[in-house]
């Protein structure tokens, strides 16, 4: 099955830096990645996905970038704010016709925004 | 919308003792799906279903039981709680063709379980 991982498990960084988060998956056939956002007591929340014949997405201070070849995609948050502070989780499907979607997530990535 | 919610919010169990997690959705969407999250770690999938009548085993299903009588329920059964059930579990639902044919999931706020 797929297995996804996530890195860094932890990230602090400073108002107004940008903050990376990389994941890699292990199925080829995986056609899906969504960015998920998590806050505290709360459910995860898309922020932003990208399908696998696209390289880049942008959406406003956040982008994700999936290269398929080496089996990674990364999250990028541009002029990060207090809000941005959370866990967020990336995570792989293969998205078919008539079957459903079941997402593997990475274990999670905890941003720190500091003022 | 209300969207996706779940009751109750926080529950404690003492061993052996069952529990039913309640999911509601009022999207229309065909998809659903449980989810639980232990600390530290990311979503596994413990049961989906594509209509009501047809659900399917996830990664880990044992010690869960679901159904799926109506479009909109998807409850999820504990028969006999044990200590390593203790978690949060989220429910979310998808449409069965989105935009684009991206069938985007939206979760529930979740419900936190602790099993004594």
């Amino acid at each position: 099955g797929e297995n996804v991982e996530q890195h860094p498990s932890t990230l602090s960084v400073q108002e107004g830096d940008s903050a990376v988060i990389k994941c890699t998956y292990s199925d080829s056939a995986s056609n899906y990645f969504p960015w998920y956002k998590q806050e505290l007591g709360k459910g995860p929340q898309l922020i932003i996905d990208i399908r696998s014949n696209v390289g880049e997405k942008k959406d406003q201070r956040i982008a994700v970038t999936l290269n398929k070849t080496a089996k990674h995609f990364s999250l990028h948050i541009t002029e990060t704010q207090p809000e941005d502070s959370a866990v967020y989780f990336c995570a792989a499907t293969i998205q078919g016709t008539g079957t459903a979607s079941k997402l593997t997530f990475g274990t999670g990535t905890r941003l720190q925004v500091t003022l | 919308n209300a969207g996706v919610t779940q009751t109750p919010k926080f529950r404690i169990l003492k061993i052996g003792q069952s529990m039913t997690l309640q999911c509601a959705q009022d999207m229309n969407h065909n998809y659903m799906y449980w989810y639980r999250q232990d600390p530290g770690m990311g979503l596994k999938l413990i049961y989906y279903s594509v209509g009501a009548g047809i659900t399917d085993k996830g990664e880990v299903p044992n010690g869960y039981n679901v159904s799926r009588s109506t479009t909109e329920d998807f409850p999820l059964r504990l028969e006999l709680a044990a200590p390593s059930q203790t978690s949060v579990y989220f429910c979310a639902s998808s449409s069965r063709s989105g935009l684009a044919g991206v069938k985007t999931q939206y979760f529930g706020p979740g419900t936190r379980l602790l099993v004594l």
